[in-house]
């Protein structure tokens, strides 16, 4: 599985638009990418995913460029309860259960609001 | 009610002696997984099954044991627990039949345990 490459944490005031960049190199054809997102003495919470070019929920928005070796996370007019930890994810398409299976959250990006 | 949970939330054992964790689901997903997560390491998988029937290791599976009694219960073991097993355990569940393109996962709230 490809790993994953995101600054260990970052400071933000409310308000403001925070981008989270993610980088993978090794991203294979049918990999996804997906971001999560966990709050102290939580489970990870799915954020949102995408393939290629720009996704938007009412969450986030998830920009990903042509070459899809890095793509960024981006939160608008954050607030202190943004404060978390970020993880980006690649993840193989449907996989099927054929061979050895490792989805890798890594270290994730601790994102610090600031009032 | 929450659809993903496990008990106990929080657990204090000594060195050697044998705990289960428990999951349950109610969101009716074939797939669950056990991680656990260390300050500043992120989640690491331990043990992954795919249905009732199948039972897979993870990246860390070593001092651990797994049973799926059915699709929506899955249990973590350690037979006999040592100190660097303290740690936050989570469970999750997937479902690639709900027609997300990838194992978007859900987890459960977490069981803090600590080995003495």
């Amino acid at each position: 599985l490809a790993k994953t490459t995101q600054p260990i944490s970052m400071d933000s005031y409310e308000g403001q638009e925070v981008n989270i960049t993610c980088s993978h190199n090794n991203i294979a054809t049918n990999d996804y990418i997906t971001w999560y997102q966990q709050f102290p003495s939580q489970g990870p919470r799915f954020i949102i995913q995408g393939y290629k070019t720009k996704v938007t929920n009412e969450v986030a928005s998830l920009f990903i460029p042509a070459d899809r070796k890095s793509s960024t996370l981006s939160l608008p007019r954050v607030s202190l309860s943004d404060t978390a930890v970020y993880y980006c994810l690649v993840d193989m398409v449907a996989y099927s259960g054929a061979g050895s299976y490792q989805l890798t959250f890594g270290k994730g990006t601790k994102l610090s609001v600031i009032p | 009610d929450a659809d993903v949970t496990q008990t106990p939330r929080n657990r204090i054992t000594k060195t050697g002696k044998r705990i289960m964790l428990e999951c349950s689901q109610t969101k009716g997903h074939d797939r669950m997984y056990w991680y656990r997560q260390d300050p500043g390491l992120g989640l690491r998988l331990i043990y992954y099954s795919f249905d009732v029937k199948d039972i897979n290791k993870g990246e860390i599976s070593d001092g651990y044991s797994v049973s799926r009694q059915a699709q929506a219960k899955f249990s973590l073991s350690l037979e006999s627990a040592i100190p660097n097993q303290t740690a936050l355990y989570f469970c999750a569940t997937s479902d690639l039949a709900s027609g997300i393109s990838t194992d978007t996962q859900y987890f459960g709230p977490g069981t803090r345990l600590t080995v003495l």
